[in-house]
């Protein structure tokens, strides 16, 4: 049975950094395309960042030069660092495997709010 | 850029049927889509993954009360014998390379 589960979210000062994380297991990390998918408080999901199993990654425009996603396959985790945080960035980040998100962790919860 | 576009929102009785449609946007049609369920105050649940043709697969545990077609560029998630625990936002995804897409959600208010 495949389990991802996020952490590392929390309240962060505007222009701050976060480090999240999402820890795998019945699913290699290295293996699957993963991504990192949001949800603003009342809204939609919107799609992140994505690292492919070869370790090309893609961002969403609004965080790119911001947010690096990277992946310890020792550990079979991803990883989101989230620099120069905006009060937008506020929401629920979850991480899912890709294409179809056929998998999905329970959420992490970052503020960023002074 | 493949659009998904859903209606905000949408209700039918306890026990009945509803049909949610997801319209992708010109040139996309034969994409195909996964479904999400999104109850209150939880996190998204995979229900299916929807071809162009209308062949589906669906999550470990999803019912046999969801079932999912497509015609030309509508996808469409049907769920029958509506449940209380079936309130909840719907969301379809696709994809391309390098990018997900999720359409708006639709919020499902079973009556």
């Amino acid at each position: 049975e495949v389990h991802l589960v996020e952490s590392g979210g929390g309240l962060v000062q505007p222009g701050g950094s976060l480090r999240l994380s999402c820890a795998a297991s019945g699913l290699t990390v290295s293996s699957n395309y993963m991504s990192w998918v949001r949800q603003a408080p009342g809204k939609g999901l919107e799609w992140v960042s994505l690292i492919y199993s070869g370790g090309r990654t893609y961002y969403t425009d609004s965080v790119k030069g911001r947010f690096t996603i990277s992946r310890d396959n020792a550990k079979n985790s991803m990883f989101l660092q989230m620099n120069r945080l905006r009060a937008e960035d506020t929401g629920v980040y979850y991480c899912a495997r890709y294409p179809a998100a056929d998998y999905w962790g329970q959420g992490t919860l970052v503020t960023v709010s002074s | 850029q493949v659009v998904l576009t859903q209606s905000p929102s949408a209700s039918a009785s306890l026990g009945a049927s509803v049909k949610l449609t997801c319209t992708l946007s010109s040139g996309h049609s034969n994409y195909a889509i996964a479904w999400h369920q999104q109850q209150p105050e939880k996190g998204p649940r995979y229900l299916m993954k929807l071809n162009s043709d209308g062949s589906h697969n669906k999550g470990d545990g999803i019912p046999d009360r969801f079932s999912g077609s497509s015609s030309g560029a509508e996808r469409y998630l049907t769920i029958s014998s509506l449940q209380s625990e079936d309130e909840a936002d719907y969301y379809c995804q696709t994809w391309v390379t390098g990018i997900q897409v999720f359409g708006g959600g639709t919020k499902l208010t079973v009556l």
